[in-house]
């Protein structure tokens, strides 16, 4: 079954820096997402990606927070200048066609910020 | 109000127990209904979608009240690998597509932990 692939696993950065998170969608999706989970909180809706475009973006999804698709495979998230509290696991989805079933997430990067 | 709400549990039960959980949400537009499992620090994946006439998958029985606003999910005879966290999980249409493309809004999770 395709899979989304994320990278890096794990990520450690020094507040600040610029961090890039890699994402590779299902090869016909067409929707891609940005979710993130701060470790003992609930799963939180970051930022959608159509058509070269953002779709919707939570008010989580800043300045500091971009997103792209330099390519025809790859997804990435952006973090400009990375805080304490962007400590979090970072999921990538994407979604079809068809569109009977909900989003694939991948296994996500974990984001450690020092 | 949060927009889905679980109870966080734990529950825990002991290996063939018959346990359900409960959710419910705020938004009314809420367009499709999801139970996701996740394991400790791993993705979230898909265990069934829920629909209003109610589904059934092996052990496992979602059912949709849009009245209510409520969802629920029974497992039947657990397992020992039953053992994660349980995700109530509702997508919005966005403008673009179909009633699953929009955002995934998701509870808090309740976990479940099955003993021998």
């Amino acid at each position: 079954e395709p899979e989304v692939t994320q990278t890096p696993s794990h990520q450690v950065t020094q507040m600040g820096q610029e961090v890039i998170l890699r994402c590779v969608p299902i090869s016909n999706h067409l929707y891609f997402y940005w979710y993130r989970q701060i470790l003992g909180q609930k799963v939180e809706f970051l930022v959608s990606f159509y058509n070269n475009e953002i779709s919707e973006k939570s008010e989580i999804f800043d300045d500091q927070f971009s997103v792209e698709r330099p390519d025809g495979s790859n997804f990435t998230l952006k973090i400009r200048s990375t805080k304490l509290e962007d400590s979090a696991m970072y999921f990538c989805a994407s979604i079809g066609p068809p569109y009977d079933q909900p989003q694939h997430f991948g296994d996500g990067t974990r984001l450690s910020i020092l | 109000r949060k927009e889905v709400e679980q109870d966080p549990g734990p529950f825990n039960v002991p290996e063939g127990a018959t346990v359900a959980f409960n959710c419910t949400y705020s938004n009314s537009a809420s367009q499709s209904f999801f139970w996701y499992r996740q394991d400790c620090r791993k993705e979230p994946k898909l265990l069934m979608s829920v629909y209003s006439s109610g589904n059934e998958d092996g052990r496992f029985t979602a059912q949709l009240n849009r009245a209510s606003q409520y969802i629920s999910l029974l497992i039947r005879d657990s397992k020992l690998s039953d053992s994660a966290t349980y995700l109530c999980v509702v997508n919005r249409r966005t403008r673009h597509g179909s009633s699953n493309t929009g955002k995934l809004i998701f509870g808090q999770g309740t976990t479940l932990q099955v003993k021998p």
